[in-house]
Parts: C-alpha cells; structure tokens; sequence
C-alpha cells in the first residue's frame, strides 16, 4: 500500500517570508512519480511539478523550489519570498510507474493550506 | 487550448438513485482519471481510464463505475446513492497516463439528500 503524509494541516506566513511544505511518501514500488499540485480558492487543482524515482536532482523555478530525497522518502517544496496570490492548498502525490500493478492509482496527501497575509 | 470540462457543475439527488457525471478531457489527452474529494477523506482515487479500457480502480464499491469512449471523453456513474457519497468529483486528464501531469476540471458538486 503506499502512503502519502503532509504533516502540516495549515501554515500561516506574513508575505516575503520563505515557506516550506513538507512531503513524505511511502511505497512499496521502486519507480514512481511524485507531484505537487496547487488548489486555489477558485478550486481547481493546478500542475506544479512532476519528478520521477530515479530523478533526484533539485529544481528551482522562478520563487518555487523541490527538494526530493529517495533516502528519507520526501519531497519537499519551498515558496520563496511568499505572495498573497501563493495561498492556496497544496498537495503532494504519488502515481505508480507503468511497471507496476497499480500503474496509474495516484495516492494524494491530505494538503496544506496555506495562508500568506500581506 | 480548451480545459478539461465536466457536467453537470452541480447536482442534488436524493438516497437510492443513481447519476452519471461527464467529462470531456483536454483534446489529445488519453488519460482520464477521477477523484473524489471530501473534508473528512481527502482526494481519492477512484478509476483510470486509458484508451477505453480501465487501467486501475481504487478502493470504492462496485456502486461505483465508469467508461470511457474513443473519443476519450468519460463517464462515472454511482448508482444507489448513499449520503456519504455527497462529495466533488474531480476529472483529470493526461496526455498519456496519469503517470503524466494531470489537468483537473473544475468538477461535480453532488449533494445525495
């Protein structure tokens, strides 16, 4: 069975503050993919990012940066320099690798909302 | 290039009867996948549809059943509703598999009274 786990339920951060999500994943297959979408008030979930098992190298993009450590099993995002318009409730996924048998069952945490005030 | 569409918005039904919900992914995506979401239970999976064949089902009842066409436009349906199914149903498109970033429609609305 795999597991995804967001520890933090809500953080709350004063605009132009640094702000990291915490991730961590259980799982028994040994390629899959991780995600990170992104739910605004308005509703719909939006695509940030999209690594793969064997990609452990970091990304940065523009304020958004991941940190994916298999070691530990997390993978972590940080928003630097926050903005009102990053409030939002985030979600870290998993979707098993079309070499396994639940190819395709993704596995979503239970997202952080966050709330960046300015 | 137009989203991932789903209709109805909003529904209300009433315990014991059934509804079918639609979704009309992103032109060329193959993928389809859907979710439901309440407060209590999050966002769970549900099924994966690829090329109109069922790749994968998630932990919900046998009330709980989809297709999808070949022009990769899906359906859900639950029959038998039961008020602990009023929840968002989410859609998601991908270009290939859900392996793929995914493209969420706005959703369905179900209320079971």
């Amino acid at each position: 069975a795999q597991k995804v786990t967001q520890a933090q339920t809500e953080i709350s951060v004063v605009e132009k503050e640094d702000v990291t999500l915490d991730c961590v994943y259980e799982t028994r297959d040994t390629t899959y993919y991780l995600f990170w979408y992104k739910q605004p008030p308005s509703g719909e979930l939006v695509f940030l990012i999209r690594r793969n098992s064997f990609d452990e190298q970091n990304e940065i993009s523009g304020r958004y940066s991941w940190n994916f450590q298999k070691s530990t099993s997390s993978f972590n995002f940080t928003i630097t320099a926050s903005q009102v318009v990053d409030s939002a409730v985030y979600f870290c996924a998993l979707t098993p690798s079309s070499l396994n048998t639940n190819a395709g069952k993704s596995t979503f945490g239970d997202g952080t909302t966050l709330t960046v005030k300015p | 290039k137009a989203g991932v569409t789903q209709t109805p918005r909003y529904l209300i039904k009433t315990r014991g009867q059934q509804v079918t919900l639609s979704c009309s992914p992103i032109s060329g995506h193959r993928s389809v996948s859907w979710y439901q979401q309440t407060p209590g239970q999050g966002l769970q999976f549900l099924f994966e549809y690829f090329s109109e064949t069922q790749r994968n089902k998630g932990n919900f009842p046998g009330r709980f059943s989809g297709r999808q066409f070949s022009n990769s436009r899906s359906e859900m349906n639950v029959s038998t509703l039961e008020l602990g199914d009023s929840a968002l149903y989410l859609c998601a498109s991908s270009l290939a598999d859900s392996t793929y970033e995914q493209y969420f429609g706005p959703g369905t609305r179900l209320t079971v009274t």
